[in-house]
């Protein structure tokens, strides 16, 4: 069973800090790396996709990746109270050339006023 | 802005029940899925379709789940006797055919779901 691992927090944040998002996914094949916010009771909404080891960067938010620990974060610069949301890593999965996305469990960021 | 169309946005029906739910996928995908969503946990994956048939299904995805595409543009997911336990928000998904892209890479693009509500 290929795992998708990441902290569920709640992680507090005051606002205009930096909140830190990780994640470690189990299959070394893997290569793409997917960030989705979701807001309750909503469906998952694209932030950011990473395909290559190091940084990437799109305005306020920065995924790093590490294919060689297995390890993917997120970065949100200057959080915003509108930040605040539950971030969901995900990974795609190749299967025999079947696709299909695995989530981790997400993790709930709170940014504090 | 193409987007995934679902319906209904909530459905509330009794336990042993049929239930359909439905999507409308971007027009130029042509790899389409079900993810759903227990209240507080994670997103799962039902199924994977793509050229009319399953391409993968999870354990989740039993002998009660089926889903078909039954003309150019719908995509339908049916619970043939509803559980409580199928209580979930319902998520419909496609992506670029796979000529245009990668294996492996691309945007999943998500519907904004269907909550189904089983009593």
């Amino acid at each position: 069973q290929k795992e998708v691992e990441q902290n569920s927090g709640p992680l507090s944040v005051p606002e205009g800090a930096i909140a830190s998002l990780n994640c470690t996914y189990s299959d070394r094949g893997s290569q793409s790396f997917f960030w989705y916010r979701q807001y309750s009771g909503k469906s998952p909404e694209l932030i950011m996709f990473i395909y290559s080891n190091g940084d990437k960067e799109d305005g306020r938010f920065t995924a790093q990746l590490n294919k060689a620990s297995q390890y993917v974060s997120l970065l949100i610069r200057d959080s915003q109270p509108s930040d605040s949301a539950t971030y969901l890593c995900a990974v795609i999965e190749t299967n025999f050339g079947n696709e299909k996305l695995t989530f981790g469990t997400g993790t709930r960021l709170t940014i504090i006023p | 802005e193409p987007e995934v169309t679902q319906t209904p946005s909530h459905q509330v029906t009794q336990m042993g029940q049929e239930v359909i739910l439905r999507c409308v996928p971007i027009s130029n995908h042509l790899y389409f899925y079900w993810y759903r969503q227990i209240l507080g946990q994670k997103v799962e994956f039902l199924v994977s379709f793509y050229n009319n048939e399953i391409s993968e299904k999870s354990e989740i995805f039993d002998d009660q789940f089926s889903v078909e595409r039954p003309d150019g543009s719908n995509f339908t997911l049916k619970i043939r006797s509803t559980k409580l336990e199928d209580s979930a928000m319902y998520f419909c998904a496609s992506i670029l055919a796979r000529q245009d892209r990668e294996l492996g890479t691309g945007e999943l693009f998500f519907g904004e779901g269907s909550r189904l509500t089983v009593l």
